[in-house]
């Protein structure tokens, strides 16, 4: 079966990095996203990866390793609006996206 | 980013009514759009996946004469939950699939989601 494996609950604090990390088990491969987003409202797209390595853009960095189906995003100087959920979602041979179930990420002052 | 917009944001509705939300999409032909799910706490569950022009594809378990998927045009999918019940009340989300190009300055094809329509079934 397919399957995306992410933390269920971070903690940080404002200022700090933290990295979280996606797993994932899918039928193909055709690029891996992260999305935010927070409660009560719909996900809105932070990142996208297809080849190996470290795409960067402003604070948040995602990282992609196929071969061992790996992803990380990684935030950095952590700010109280980024408590949020974080979804992790690869793009499968039929290019269904298959979700992750969220990291709820924790910013403490 | 590509904008998706949503109506209504939220309904309240009886039990046994029907209730019509509608996805467009604002600066981009959407080919495909797809219509998720979520319960509080809970992933993205998605119902369908909807082809301009076709009949809609559902996820297994979603039963496709209660929630009625029209994808009429390149910038229109609607979704009607019919004889709503309270179990029904959720976070309905569409995502529209911007089909080539990024104008947006996302990857191609990628998803871009709707701000969601709170249902409550009294």
């Amino acid at each position: 079966g397919q399957n995306i494996d992410q933390p269920t609950e971070m903690t940080a604090t404002e200022g700090a990095i933290v990295q979280i990390n996606c797993t994932y088990q899918t039928s193909g491969f055709n690029g891996l996203f992260w999305y935010q987003q927070h409660a009560g409202e719909a996900p809105t797209f932070l990142s996208y990866n297809v080849l190996d390595g470290l795409e960067e853009k402003g604070r948040f960095s995602s990282f992609l390793s196929r071969s061992k189906g790996y992803s990380y995003l990684l935030l950095k100087e952590l700010q109280m609006k980024d408590s949020a959920s974080y979804l992790c979602a690869v793009r499968d041979s039929n290019y269904q996206l298959i979700w992750g179930a969220g990291t709820k990420l924790i910013i403490k002052p | 980013g590509a904008v998706v917009s949503q109506h209504p944001s939220w309904v309240i509705c009886k039990s046994g009514t029907s209730v019509k939300i509608e996805c467009r999409s604002l600066d981009f032909q959407a080919t495909t759009m797809f219509w998720y799910r979520q319960f509080p706490k809970q992933s993205l569950m998605l119902m369908a996946t909807s082809n301009e022009g076709s009949k809609a594809t559902y996820e297994q378990g979603v039963e496709k004469d209660k929630f009625l998927i029209n994808h009429a045009s390149l910038t229109l999918s609607t979704l009607t939950v019919t004889s709503a019940h309270p179990e029904d009340s959720s976070f309905y989300i569409c995502s529209a699939f911007q089909n080539g190009g990024s104008a947006s300055g996302g990857p191609e094809e990628t998803q871009y989601f709707g701000p969601g329509t709170r249902l409550l079934v009294l």
